[in-house]
């Protein structure tokens, strides 16, 4: 079956602007996570929904970043005034429950200059 | 807190030889550990998890890990290497406390002929 997609692959912006990442998991899985990746390191969490809520934002770095999954299906993080550090690979995953293995879609590399 | 530690940035391993892939990790409950491979401009690719019993665990493409509560270790083994097993190779970890992962930064494996 279909598995995670993500959209746009690739993103270029400049410092300050405003940008929209767009997942779509598996589906029938209720759970989404979104986690950033710089380069040479591991992923790191940013935030994970169970259904519409967010179940656990801690990992969002600051209030410029936000995400919302309004149907409890696609979801989409917005970031607000980039800045060159935002510049990483997002990657998003989505599981059956909250708890289950996590699948993981391409990424979506941005890129603020 | 909870972290993972993957020791080796790179491991070089011949064709037709076992390999290991070492990972250490600290949780303060219960852990329940993962096994992904990420290869060039794809996503990441789940392997194979630990969440409770038999401590060797099969996965996929031939791979198994063995959860060592003793040591905190989790280390991703496969019999015979292929060439094509070349990728780069994480290790994450949970507790039951919360669903993010927690990840390594990466060990790359590279399989020469």
């Amino acid at each position: 079956g279909a598995g995670v997609s993500q959209t746009p692959s690739n993103k270029v912006t400049e410092k300050g602007k405003y940008v929209e990442l767009r997942c779509d998991p598996i589906s029938g899985h209720t759970a989404l996570y979104w986690y950033r990746q710089s380069l040479g390191q591991g992923p790191e969490f940013l935030i994970y929904f169970q259904g519409t809520g967010a179940a656990d934002d801690s990992g969002l770095p600051n209030d410029r970043f936000f995400a919302v999954r309004p149907e409890g299906s696609v979801s989409t993080l917005k970031i607000q005034r980039t800045e060159r550090g935002d510049s990483a690979v997002y990657l998003c995953a989505s599981s059956y429950i909250a708890g289950d293995t996590q699948y993981f879609g391409p990424g979506t590399r941005l890129t603020v200059l | 807190a909870q972290s993972v530690a993957q020791p080796e940035d790179q491991v070089n391993v011949a064709e037709g030889n076992p390999l290991t892939v070492k990972c250490t990790y600290s949780v303060s409950g219960n852990p329940y550990l993962f096994w992904y491979v990420q290869y060039p401009n794809r996503g990441l690719q789940f392997l194979l998890k630990y969440i409770t019993g038999d401590n060797l665990v099969k996965g996929s493409y031939g791979f198994e890990a063995e959860f060592n509560k003793s040591q905190t270790s989790f280390h991703l083994k496969k019999p015979s290497a292929l060439v094509s097993d070349s990728a780069l190779y994480f290790c994450a970890v949970r507790d039951d406390s919360n669903y993010q992962l927690i990840w390594g930064a990466g060990t790359k494996l590279i399989i020469k002929p």
